[in-house]
């Protein structure tokens, strides 16, 4: 089947610095699609969602960009800090809210 | 409220032996899920119900797994005999149309 993947495994930022962490997805069915984050020793935790009408959203201090034509989500975090180190995963749904995940980067954000 | 509550925490049992994982989802959800994370395969589902019915269990492993939802505030997943395989993070999440909702997970370790 087709399947959620994440360009890069590990992104190390420094503190106050912009951090994007993007993904790649292959269901071209797929119209909705979520950021989850995921601290150690505790479950996935939503951040911020998108549907495939739209190409742009913001919340506070993220901010997702969805790019249907070449299949591509990216997450943005701005003045990252020590707290938004995690796991991050995007996952994608096909009118659902039964997520597909891909395997996550893991964010690093040295002081 | 409390969020989706699970346990144990951590289980750490011998390989043959029953495992049993609990999940209490946020009240007035209807849907419920149960996952699995290890780091060669990510997060994956096992099973979901919706108004405490089973509609998709193709992600079970095998027949030494099932889950139950005898109720809308209770449900467990079970392994008989339990494989050092079987060793991973499970997670639960329950959601009323809308991102999932996870619990902490259980963190089962099988010798």
């Amino acid at each position: 089947g087709e399947s959620v993947g994440l360009h890069l495994p590990t992104l190390s930022v420094q503190e106050g610095d912009n951090s994007i962490i993007n993904c790649a997805y292959s269901n071209s069915a797929s119209d909705y699609f979520i950021w989850y984050k995921q601290e150690s020793g505790k479950g996935p935790q939503f951040i911020i969602d998108i549907r495939s009408n739209m190409d742009k959203r913001q919340g506070q201090r993220v901010t997702v960009l969805l790019n249907k034509t070449v299949k591509h989500l990216s997450l943005q975090i701005a003045a990252t800090q020590p707290g938004d180190s995690a796991v991050y995963f995007c996952a994608e749904n096909v009118g659902s809210y039964i997520p597909t995940f891909g395997r996550g980067t893991s964010l690093i954000v040295h002081p | 409220d409390a969020g989706v509550i699970q346990s144990p925490r951590h289980e750490v049992t011998e390989m043959g032996q029953e495992v049993t994982l609990r999940c209490k989802p946020i009240s007035g959800h209807n849907s419920l899920f149960w996952y699995r994370q290890t780091m060669m395969r990510g997060l994956e589902l096992l099973i979901y119900f919706n108004n405490n019915v089973p509609i998709d269990d193709s992600g079970m492993p095998e027949d030494r797994f099932s889950a139950k939802m005898p109720n809308a505030s209770f449900s467990t997943l079970k392994i008989q005999p339990s494989e050092p395989r079987d060793s991973a993070v499970y997670f639960c999440a329950s959601s009323e149309n809308s991102p999932l909702h996870f619990g902490n997970g259980t963190r089962l370790t099988v010798t």
